[in-house]
């Protein structure tokens, strides 16, 4: 167990819809960081926030945003979903930045029909 | 550009056996962080190891080793005596500075590792 924890862990909703993956971080770290796990795309940072900012962006798509609250819980909203955003999400987190290894929470699989 | 390229798709090997998956990376920093991360069926993503660019020591953890040389760019992961519970994916991938503070992980596509009994 990570101590990283993401829910739903599963989700089945239908094109066109919008849906909210809920992460918290291991206690005390202060990074969050979304990924994207496809089959055509693989492994793939969608972005980053630290301590409540955003740090980074990486491939992440217009119809999705996320934030970190006070709490340092973090929430990735994916909007107008399409087939292809099927996949399964991983929220990590880490104390800081660069040097520290990240741990993934179990991941969120969403199914879209 | 910044890229980790895992060139073993699968790899199928007999229990007890030894294998090594294979890591290469590209990079413009001088300073960089390699990871490997293991992601067994149950599909959770487990890290394993982190080594820094400045720290060429290869290290052992139990029946696991890992061999980084710079001068190759490669970052090569070692399992001894193989167990069907090393059965998974595992992941290599960077980080590091990318022109500004950020850290996201790149990952290499990983290779499916099938320990038979």
């Amino acid at each position: 167990d990570s101590g990283v924890t993401q829910t739903p862990k599963h989700l089945i909703t239908a094109t066109g819809q919008r849906v909210t993956l809920r992460c918290s971080p291991r206690s005390g770290d202060l990074s969050v960081y979304w990924y994207q796990q496809s089959l055509d795309q693989g492994l793939q940072f969608l972005i980053q926030y630290y301590n409540g900012e955003e740090r980074a962006k990486g491939n992440i798509l217009e119809r999705f945003s996320a934030q970190q609250f006070p709490d340092l819980h973090s929430e990735l909203n994916l909007s107008s979903l399409e087939l292809g955003d099927s996949a399964l999400y991983f929220c990590a987190s880490s104390p800081r930045d660069v040097q520290y290894e990240q741990y993934f929470g179990p991941g969120t699989r969403l199914t879209v029909t | 550009a910044q890229k980790v390229t895992q060139a073993q798709t699968e790899i199928s090997v007999v229990e007890k056996e030894d294998v090594t998956l294979d890591c290469v990376y590209e990079t413009r920093d001088t300073t960089y962080y390699l990871f490997w991360y293991k992601q067994p069926p149950s599909g959770e993503l487990v890290f394993l190891i982190r080594r820094n660019s400045f720290d060429e020591q290869n290290e052992i953890s139990g029946r696991y080793s890992w061999n980084f040389q710079k001068s190759t760019s490669s970052f090569n992961f070692t399992i001894t005596a193989s167990q069907v519970v090393d059965s998974a994916v595992y992941f290599c991938a960077l980080s590091g500075v990318f022109g500004g503070a950020t850290n996201k992980l790149i990952f290499g596509t990983g290779t499916l590792l099938a320990v038979q009994p």
